[in-house]
């Protein structure tokens, strides 16, 4: 089943806002491969962490990723305009299965 | 330059079928397992199949087993996603992602190609 997230966040500009995705042992907890993906309306999503804390180049070092437990986290520091989008996580789950993704969570910047 | 094109989407009606397909260019389209994942209208993501790079492995997501068929040709470079059977909650725009690693983070996305399932 989907892994759970907040459906909305917000930040002023600058701020940071951390976004959560909780899981369970078979999906998030079991394994280092948890991506996050940024949506911005009527666009492709992008990729911007993936396993638990890399980023791709390119991707500002103002987006961070960890993970403790079942759940995952996206950390945007020095939040901007540009920042404000909707988030998934997804993680492997196996090699059986296809991988889940979170439910979504829209980040508001104020 | 990583660059996926999705073709193939339209209006169908319930019942009826729909291929997919995703032109690939930019990189080694063979050495990489490739995804559609799809997005209902004011929706989630949901990860429908993926196929390994030599087309000998594939997933389905449950809700399309049986009715879906992922496939590829890289003599060509291209991706493909036979649907059949298709209802009302097939429709979405579906994605075609270029897989970082077999299973895991998808690194490069195409624009997407809307299928619309109503009579």
């Amino acid at each position: 089943s989907a892994l759970t997230q907040p459906p909305s966040a917000s930040g002023s500009p600058g701020q940071s806002v951390t976004i959560s995705c909780t899981g369970s042992s078979s999906d998030v907890g079991g394994y280092s491969y948890v991506s996050w993906y940024q949506q911005h309306p009527g666009k492709a999503p992008k990729l911007v962490i993936y396993e638990v804390n890399k980023r791709p180049s390119g991707v500002p070092d103002r987006f961070s990723g960890s993970k403790s437990g079942n759940t995952a986290s996206l950390t945007v520091s020095g939040l901007q305009v540009e920042d404000e989008a909707d988030y998934y996580c997804s993680s492997y789950a196996g090699n059986d299965i296809l991988c889940v993704f979170g439910t979504g969570t829209k980040v508001t910047v104020l | 330059e990583v660059q996926l094109l999705e073709s193939g989407g339209g209006l169908v009606q319930p019942g009826g079928s729909l291929r997919l397909s995703c032109v690939a260019s930019g990189f080694a389209f063979s050495s990489y397992a490739m995804s559609w994942v799809r997005q209902a209208p004011g929706k989630g993501l949901e990860w429908v199949s993926v196929i390994s790079g030599n087309g000998g492995n594939t997933r389905y997501a449950d809700s399309v087993k049986g009715r879906f068929t992922i496939s590829r040709d890289n003599s060509k470079n291209t991706l493909f996603l036979q649907m059949n059977s298709l209802t009302a909650e097939d429709t979405a725009v579906f994605f075609c992602a270029k897989q970082k690693q077999w299973l895991k983070a998808v690194d490069y996305w195409g624009q997407g190609t809307l299928v619309t399932v109503s009579s």
